[in-house]
């Protein structure tokens, strides 16, 4: 049973500090990873994607990939209220051929960015 | 507006009646995803196509559950027989498919159903 594991919070953060999420998962095999942001009642918006092994940043994003420790993290600098949602992490199932198909999600970090 | 729409967003129905969900993904994208989300929860997967080819569904996933691509371009889910713990968000992804850069999925904006 492939999981992906988040801190469900809620994380709260003043405005304008560095908010930092979660992730572990449990197959070795993961190759991509990806952060979901979801605010309340709408549907879940892909904000950041990794493949390697470092950090990759966008903008006041920045994910971090350690795949031998099998973590992900999301950094958000200078947080701001309009952040304040629930982060996703979710990962692909890799088939048999080794391609990519379905994403299992964690259950999802919710943040709360005070002004 | 990531370019997935669904239809309905939202649906109200009677425990037994059927309904059916619609989902047209980007138009170059060759996979298409549905997933069901609760209250406090991550989605959770149903089942997929490449192109027209259903190539998984969930395990999980009930008989009264039925997806279909004809085209390869929109995508129709019918639940049967519905049941209240069939109320949650039902969300239709889509993404390019092989090769490269391409398993970005994308979300549409979900349809509500509730069941009483």
């Amino acid at each position: 049973q492939k999981e992906v594991e988040q801190n469900s919070g809620p994380l709260s953060v003043p405005e304008g500090a560095i908010a930092s999420l979660n992730c572990t998962y449990s197959d070795r095999g993961s190759q991509s990873f990806f952060w979901y942001r979801q605010y309340s009642g709408k549907s879940p918006e892909l904000i950041m994607f990794i493949y390697s092994n470092g950090d990759k940043e966008d903008g006041r994003f920045t994910a971090q990939l350690n795949k031998a420790s099998q973590y992900v993290s999301l950094l958000i600098r200078d947080s701001q209220p309009s952040d304040s949602a629930t982060y996703l992490c979710a990962v692909p199932l890799m088939n048999y051929g080794g391609s990519q198909g379905n994403l299992i999600f964690g259950k999802g970090t919710k943040l709360s960015v005070k002004p | 507006d990531t370019g997935v729409s669904q239809d309905p967003r939202h649906k109200i129905t009677k425990r037994g009646q059927n309904v059916t969900f619609r989902c047209d993904p980007i138009s170059e994208h060759n996979r298409l995803y549905w997933y069901r989300q609760t209250l406090g929860q991550g989605p959770e997967f149903l089942t997929y196509f490449q192109n027209e080819a259903q190539l998984e569904k969930s395990r999980l996933l009930s008989d009264r559950f039925s997806a279909e691509r004809p085209k390869g371009s929109f995508s129709t889910l019918e639940i049967q027989r519905t049941e209240q713990g069939d109320s949650a968000m039902y969300l239709c992804a889509s993404s390019l498919g092989l090769g490269g850069r391409t398993y970005e999925q994308y979300f549409g904006p979900g349809t509500r159903l509730t069941v009483t």
